[in-house]
């Protein structure tokens, strides 16, 4: 299996501009979670989808912030507009049944200048 | 108060020390307890889960403490690979929702 697929790895943009991050869960796998990660924060869980409908989303920081999963093997999230605030490493995470381990991507790690 | 606190360290430890770590939640509704391993600029990954009873693998042991909402990990004759932060996580009284906590470093050296 391939795990947990995201892209990009790496994502550096201009604030002001749209930022769609990509993830394609682990196949079977029925529940999907978007965390941030920075220093000052750790890691913080924005969403989280069970069987492609979202299920808590009070994580997501404001309006900018955006996630949908079209399909059980795939899920966005998108920030417009990007803010320098918003650079930090997304995680996206999937978990099969109902408890246990969670199974984490690569992460993208995005800066906004 | 943060759900799920940790000593953020680092530790420093010699190869072949015994380390501790501990952790502590607040929501007392969690029922599900795990540590995650992180290695620099990589992704969590799950290092064991921690039952009431306590568990160990191979030289990790990890023990929950309702009571005084704790958990904790011990690892022992610590090696140069085990260098990592340690995340200690708890439900949010929900299975599949958790709290990570910010993660304890633990540097081993020669």
């Amino acid at each position: 299996d391939a795990g947990v697929i995201q892209s990009p790895r790496h994502e550096v943009t201009e604030m002001g501009q749209e930022v769609t991050l990509r993830c394609k869960p682990i196949s079977g796998h029925d529940y999907l979670f978007w965390y941030r990660q920075t220093m000052m924060r750790g890691l913080e869980l924005l969403i989280y989808f069970n069987n492609n409908v979202p299920i808590d989303d009070s994580g997501m920081p404001e309006d900018r912030f955006s996630a949908k999963m079209p399909n059980a093997s795939f899920s966005t999230l998108k920030i417009q507009p990007s803010e320098p605030r918003d650079s930090a490493v997304y995680f996206c995470a999937s978990l099969a049944g109902v408890a246990g381990e969670q199974y984490f991507g690569p992460g993208t790690r995005l800066t906004v200048t | 108060r943060k759900e799920v606190e940790q000593d953020p360290g680092p530790f420093n430890v010699p190869e072949g020390a015994t380390v501790a770590f501990n952790c502590t939640y607040s929501n007392s509704a969690s029922q599900s307890f795990f540590w995650y391993r992180q290695d620099c600029r990589k992704e969590p990954k799950l290092l064991m889960s921690v039952y009431s009873s306590g568990n160990e693998d191979g030289r990790f042991t990890a023990q929950l403490n309702r009571a005084s909402q704790y958990i904790s990990l011990l690892i022992r004759d610590s090696k140069l690979s085990d260098s990592a932060t340690y995340l200690c996580v708890a439900d949010s009284g929900g299975y599949q929702k958790v709290t990570f906590g910010t993660g304890t470093k633990l540097q081993v050296i020669p």
